[in-house]
């Protein structure tokens, strides 16, 4: 079975200080893998994917992510952080042709970014 | 032009009550979803359909009876709430084959 994990469940940091948010996955086949963000009282915004080609992947509002197969991990980053960054982060994964299988999403970690 | 929409936005009603909760997606997907997330955040997978049939029907007891009525709606309807029930409920939509799916703004349901 697939499944994701976020260990950290705060992540706190200054303004324009570059910050990390954690996420590794487990899963049987090669994974199709997300991060998505969610504001108070709002719903889920895609921000990035990585699919198959190049480990680095960019995506909205300045967020990037480096798909580590050895290490099963999806940290997204992003090099100067905004007070506006500040929300729930998920990451989720899914396996591609594995019949009808849905997202599956971590426990989401918290970003409060102070200025 | 919103891309998923859901109505009510807030529901708050008594036990023992039905409801239903409304989506839509105007982004031409072939796959609709309902999530449930929790008072911690976690989000969980309800129900899939595909063209209008179910796909994906994860363990939900069997007062929650989603509907597609077309590719582009799928409604929620609730019987008997509990106060368990209490919840924001997602709707999303995606091509069945790609990636990323698209969220609705949520309905918070409140049992009381």
């Amino acid at each position: 079975a697939q499944s994701v994990a976020q260990p950290e469940d705060q992540v706190n940091v200054a303004e324009g200080n570059p910050l990390t948010v954690k996420c590794t996955y487990s899963v049987s086949g090669n994974p199709y893998l997300f991060w998505y963000v969610q504001y108070p009282n709002r719903g889920l915004q895609f921000l990035l994917k990585y699919i198959t080609g190049d480990n680095l992947v960019k995506g909205s509002y300045g967020f990037e992510a480096e798909f580590n197969k050895s290490q099963t991990s999806f940290h997204l980053k992003k090099p100067s952080a905004l007070v506006s960054d500040s929300a729930l982060y998920f990451c989720a994964v899914r396996v591609p042709n594995s019949g009808n299988t849905p997202l599956v999403f971590g426990k989401g970690t918290r970003l409060s970014v102070i200025a | 032009d919103t891309a998923v929409s859901q109505t009510p936005k807030y529901l708050v009603t008594q036990m023992g009550n039905d409801k239903s909760i409304k989506c839509e997606q105007n982004l031409g997907h072939d796959t609709m979803y309902w999530y449930k997330q929790d008072s911690k955040k976690f989000l969980k997978i309800m129900f899939s359909y595909n063209n209008k049939e179910l796909i994906i029907n994860e363990t939900v007891p069997n007062r929650f009876s989603p509907k597609s009525p077309d590719k582009a709606h799928l409604n929620l309807h609730i019987n008997s709430l509990e106060l368990g029930d209490s919840a924001v409920y997602f709707c999303a939509s995606s091509h069945i084959r790609a990636g990323e799916q698209y969220f609705g703004p949520g309905t918070r349901l409140t049992v009381t």
